[in-house]
């Protein structure tokens, strides 16, 4: 079936260092895919997206590419800052019999630090 | 963002008790979800529902049951609940296709 593998965690930086969170994932098709945030005490919320091979999905600073070929969606911020502190959930969707489910991995805390 | 509530936010229970956790959606998405989240396993799909009436099992549906009977509301019912289903449980919604989810904010149950 479908998965989803990512780097595991925790990971800990410094205010304005460089971030690579790894995302490879396995999937029947041509699915979408995403990258969620989850900050202390509240639910996800969508990070970034992208539909099809060599989209570039970006927000808030975070860029991801989607790479048919190597099937990965890493995530990277260029200078990260205290307040990125929280949990990232790389996903995927297919349609399965006319429902469309997400498929998670199982996340990687960030910390950062001043 | 889409708006998704979840009832109670908070709820501590024994074992045995049944227990109901509620989601109510204002966005009319079609599609709802329900997800556990424990430490080292993410979040993992309980049930979900693809339109009124229409619930299918995810891969942890053990234990637990669901129903919606309005498009905006879908309930999860916990028949009798053990410290196993100790968990924060998110629902989600989705309009359909490739599209993302919207999460809501999560219930933190304890069962003692």
């Amino acid at each position: 079936g479908d998965s989803v593998t990512q780097m595991e965690g925790p990971v800990t930086l410094s205010e304005e260092a460089f971030l690579t969170i790894n995302c490879t994932y396995t999937a029947t098709g041509y699915p979408s895919l995403f990258w969620y945030v989850q900050y202390p005490g509240e639910g996800l919320q969508l990070l970034l997206k992208a539909t099809k091979a060599d989209d570039k999905g970006s927000n808030k600073g975070f860029e991801a590419t989607y790479r048919k070929e190597t099937t990965s969606f890493h995530l990277e911020k260029g200078s990260v800052q205290v307040s990125d502190s929280a949990v990232y959930f790389c996903a995927l969707n297919t349609p399965q019999g006319g429902s469309e489910k997400l498929v998670f991995g199982k996340g990687t805390k960030l910390t950062v630090n001043p | 963002d889409a708006g998704i509530t979840q009832s109670p936010r908070h709820k501590v229970t024994e074992t045995g008790t049944p227990v109901t956790l509620r989601c109510h959606q204002t966005e009319n998405h079609r599609y709802m979800y329900w997800y556990r989240q424990d430490p080292g396993h993410g979040l993992r799909l309980i049930h979900y529902s693809y339109g009124v009436k229409d619930t299918d099992k995810g891969e942890v549906s053990d234990g637990y049951s669901v129903s919606r009977s309005k498009t905006e509301d879908f309930l999860l019912t916990l028949e009798s609940a053990t410290s196993s289903q100790t968990s924060v449980y998110f629902c989600a919604t989705q309009t359909s296709g490739y599209n993302e989810q919207f999460f809501g904010p999560g219930t933190r149950l304890t069962v003692l």
